[in-house]
């Protein structure tokens, strides 16, 4: 079973400073997802990384995937207080299941 | 936004009772999955459907049975609800390029 590890659980940072949520997972996979939920809200999609070294951004974040060390980051650049959120990634398998991460609870204070 | 829609939203039942959660996709993807969301857990797959009767089990399915009838609906049924399967289920569709993966938005189930 693929395992999917997140780091921090929890995120405080002040608006203005930069951060790096870390997304580890146990086995060969090339397809990581990273999504963003709000309180009593569905999963939206962030991001969708397919091969080795893929690197995305949109606005203040960026999303990128080391195959090799099965490491995908997700760096936040100038935090905002609308960042606050969960930030989720997830691993697809060779069967097409999805595994999650807990999840890195992101507060962004003033 | 995908064409996923969850019924029921919200469900309050008692122990012991069997349940239904239906989730209903106009996209006519192939792929449709079927989650629970607990504080501390993440998301953990329930059951999964690769096409019509064609449905596997995830990592956490006991207690849980799934029917796939028709492509657009994905049933998820507690034979016998029991109050460790108080949670937010989630259900998500995937087409057949598996590029992504979007969720409906939710049932909030409580077991009393």
């Amino acid at each position: 079973e693929l395992k999917v590890e997140q780091n921090p659980l929890f995120l405080s940072m002040q608006e203005g400073k930069n951060y790096t949520i870390y997304c580890n997972y146990s086995t060969t996979s090339d397809r990581l997802y990273w999504y963003r939920q709000d309180p009593g809200k569905s999963l939206e999609s962030l991001f969708v990384l397919l091969s080795n070294g893929a690197v995305k951004q949109e606005g203040r974040l960026m999303a990128s995937l080391d195959t090799k060390a099965r490491l995908s980051t997700l760096h936040i650049t100038a935090a905002v207080h609308d960042l606050s959120a969960t930030y989720f990634c997830a691993v697809a398998n060779t069967g097409n299941q999805f595994y999650f991460g807990t999840g890195t609870s992101l507060t962004v204070i003033p | 936004d995908a064409g996923i829609t969850q019924s029921p939203r919200h469900k309050v039942t008692e122990t012991g009772t069997p349940v239904t959660l239906r989730c209903h996709q106009t996209e006519n993807h192939r792929y449709m999955y079927w989650y629970r969301q607990d504080p501390g857990h993440g998301l953990r797959l329930i059951h999964y459907s690769y096409g019509v009767k064609d449905t596997d089990k995830g990592e956490v399915s006991d207690g849980y049975s799934v029917s796939r009838s028709k492509t657009e609906d994905f049933l998820l049924t507690l034979e016998s609800a029991t109050s460790s399967q108080t949670s937010v289920y989630f259900c998500a569709i995937s087409g057949y390029t598996l590029r992504d993966l979007y969720f409906g938005p939710g049932t909030r189930l409580t077991v009393t």
